[in-house]
């Protein structure tokens, strides 16, 4: 079956650190740029960070550039973002998306991030 | 950056049409002929319905096409049924290998 399995979300303190992972099955992962996109609660999806196939190039939303690092094995088919200083604004449910040709046309079922005053 | 502006809610009965604009800009969807849909039932995974503009991926019903006019993309879901009861939320493509996304639709199947 093709999806993709997030996790290492939870409660952590405002400048605390999390690193959350991405399982990709069903495909050949390393094919395919991918991207971590973000929802907080009763709001729109937002973009966060993307990676080409091989993780030679990366980008980022200003509002987490210089803190988050998105990251991938392609040996272990996995995703990655380290984020670091984190805020009460980044509290949301952080999604892995696949990238078809500038399409987001894979998404997991999301991990719940919630920082804490 | 602002997000693509959609309507908070619509509505419809069994049967019926019903449209869900997404407006954004001439740097996004006016752009661009990467504008998606997704399809989002509560504690779901977004289920992509549509992309580039009007194209629909394998499985899903054909009662789902897409269309733009300049910085407006819509959505029109034909032969309401219950289990299209959900959130809808756009996506284009804004350059640069980012995304914008709309706020989200709350579709209600009276």
């Amino acid at each position: 079956e093709v999806q993709l399995v997030e996790s290492g979300g939870g409660l952590v303190q405002s400048g605390g650190s999390l690193r959350l992972s991405c399982a990709a099955s069903g495909f050949t992962f390393s094919d395919y740029w991918m991207h971590w996109v973000r929802q907080a609660p009763g709001k729109g999806p937002v973009w966060v960070s993307r990676i080409n196939s091989d993780g030679s190039s990366t980008s980022y939303a200003d509002s987490v550039k210089g803190r988050f690092t998105i990251s991938r094995d392609n040996a272990k088919n996995t995703l990655y973002v380290q984020m670091s200083s984190l805020r009460v604004e980044d509290t949301a449910v952080y999604y892995c998306v696949r990238d078809s040709r500038y399409n987001p046309e894979l998404w997991g079922r999301g991990t719940k991030v919630i920082v804490s005053s | 950056q602002s997000a693509l502006t959609q309507p908070r809610s619509v509505s419809g009965s069994p049967g019926q049409s019903v449209t869900i604009s997404c407006t954004g800009t001439s740097s996004d969807v006016g752009g661009y002929n990467y504008v998606s849909w997704y399809q989002q039932h509560p504690g779901k995974a977004p289920k992509f319905m549509i992309y580039d503009v009007s194209k629909r991926p394998s499985g899903v019903p054909d009662r789902f096409s897409g269309s733009k006019s300049g910085n407006t993309a819509s959505l029109t879901i034909s032969g309401l049924q219950a289990e299209d009861e959900a959130d809808y939320y756009c996506c284009s493509y804004a350059g640069s290998y980012t995304w914008m996304f709309g706020g989200g639709t709350k579709l209600t199947v009276l």
